[in-house]
């Protein structure tokens, strides 16, 4: 595809349900990175693959989060018994390079946890 | 560790006027800097970048940012506002990881 894109758009959950947010980096890409921008903040990293290995997830709030890139494209976020600060904006980056020194991002998927 | 600060969540011009958004860093190493804007509803958007080199950098849509190592800064400018320059500008550094920072939002006056 042309650029980063992710699904759902949006997202409204009810307190303790499940949720899982999709990205389809660039095709080709190699780095994937994850981050929670909540309203009026700047993006904050969640977590960073390289190909369909988590390099790094420090930045996951909780262990209510985990996300997976099985194959080395396609990346789920997956937020489990969602709790009201979790409501956010989601985005997902792609890179070509392995140090994510270029980063293209998906528009985001909004998370409403009512 | 390393950050990124942007003075002014709120920044209103006038169409034609100097565009000044303003970001520091704080870093023992002066990091990959970066700025990009946010329109609604969509994600980030790369304006323009600093690794080494020229500290003067230019970007797309006309805005320029320079590196500014004894400031610790990385400012960006535009030296006309246009209507379509409305939106969110963050700045980032990128070390081991990307820091942003919490955004300017850019009110362009007609």
């Amino acid at each position: 595809g042309a650029g980063v894109s992710q699904s759902p758009r949006y997202k409204v959950a009810k307190r303790g349900q499940d949720v899982a947010l999709r990205c389809d980096p660039i095709s080709g890409h190699v780095s994937l990175f994850w981050y929670q921008q909540a309203l009026g903040q700047g993006p904050e990293f969640l977590t960073y693959f390289q190909n369909e290995a988590q390099l790094d997830k420090s930045g996951l709030p909780s262990d209510r989060f985990f996300a997976e890139r099985p194959e080395g494209s396609v990346s789920t976020l997956k937020i489990q018994r969602t709790q009201q600060e979790d409501s956010a904006v989601y985005l997902c980056a792609s890179s070509l390079d392995p140090s994510g020194y270029e980063q293209y991002f998906g528009p985001g998927t909004r998370l409403t946890v009512t | 560790a390393q950050s990124v600060t942007q003075l002014g969540s709120h920044v209103s011009v006038s169409e034609g006027a100097l565009v000044l958004l303003r970001c520091n860093y704080s870093s023992s190493v002066p990091p990959y800097l970066f700025w990009y804007v946010q329109y609604p509803n969509q994600g980030l958007q790369l304006l323009l970048k600093y690794t080494t080199g020229a500290t003067l950098v230019k970007g797309i849509n006309g805005f320029e940012a320079e590196f500014k190592k004894s400031e610790t800064s990385f400012h960006l400018t535009k030296p006309s506002a246009h209507m379509s320059d409305a939106a969110e500008y963050f700045c980032a550094a990128l070390g081991n990881q990307f820091y942003f920072g919490t955004g300017t939002s850019l009110t362009v006056i007609p």
